[in-house]
């Protein structure tokens, strides 16, 4: 199985802020690799997929990198709504296609 | 517009089978490449994978759960149905249906909160 770690556990920004959310695999999962944005009551939301790719609607502020082991999800400048949990996950490895413990990014 | 919506119980008892259905709009089941699948997140943790069926009804499921799920589609109705057998309180989690992208979930259901208590 492959793990998925994501750090930090919390990230404390401000609005307008740069922020940086890293997910490492236990082993390479090559470009296979997505980022969901999940806020109270709500399903998780598909931002970045292959790592690199934005899915349709996400904002440009949103962008993802990586690739192997080690992948970024970067908020450029933080906006009010972005404030939430950001959950990656791996593709490569089915049947158990995995998702890291996420990150919370809270206002500071 | 694809919108993807979760019904079933809310609340099971242990070891009773827990039967959810997945009604879908703005695409068929049956349409070549279109995938739609089950995850599941307890309270305050990570989502979970499931499984999925293809539109030409191949199956994938977790190997963690294969012994208890079975994913059946009807084309008809244009609905997914999810069965999982024995549950558990550790089971506990909403429930959401998802539409698959490449593998990823691209559109998800509003998620529905299933109970397992005596």
């Amino acid at each position: 199985e492959i793990v998925l770690t994501q750090s930090p556990a919390t990230l404390s920004l401000s609005p307008g802020e740069r922020a940086t959310l890293s997910c490492r695999a236990s082993e390479s999962v090559s470009i296979f690799l997505a980022w969901y944005q999940q806020k109270p009551g709500q399903a998780p939301r598909l931002l970045i997929y292959d790592a690199s790719k934005r899915a349709t609607g996400i904002p440009a502020r949103f962008s993802g990198s990586g690739s192997g082991t080690d992948f970024t999800l970067t908020i450029s400048s933080l906006e009010p709504e972005d404030y939430a949990l950001y959950y990656c996950q791996q593709r490569i490895n089915w049947p158990l296609f995995t998702f890291g413990p996420g990150t919370k990014v809270e206002i500071k | 517009q694809i919108t993807l919506r979760e019904s079933g119980p809310t609340v099971v008892k242990p070891t009773q089978t827990l039967t959810l259905t997945c009604t879908v709009s703005g695409f068929s089941v049956s349409t070549s490449g279109v995938a739609v699948g089950w995850i599941r997140q307890p309270p305050g943790k990570a989502p979970e994978w499931l499984g999925f069926t293809y539109w030409d009804d191949d199956k994938r499921y977790s190997p963690f759960l294969r012994s208890r799920l079975t994913i059946t589609r009807d084309t008809s109705k244009n609905q997914v149905v999810l069965k999982m057998t024995n549950m558990d309180p550790v089971d506990t989690a909403t429930y959401y249906c998802v539409h698959l992208y490449g593998d990823y979930a691209d559109h998800w259901g509003q998620g529905t909160l299933v109970t397992v208590s005596s």
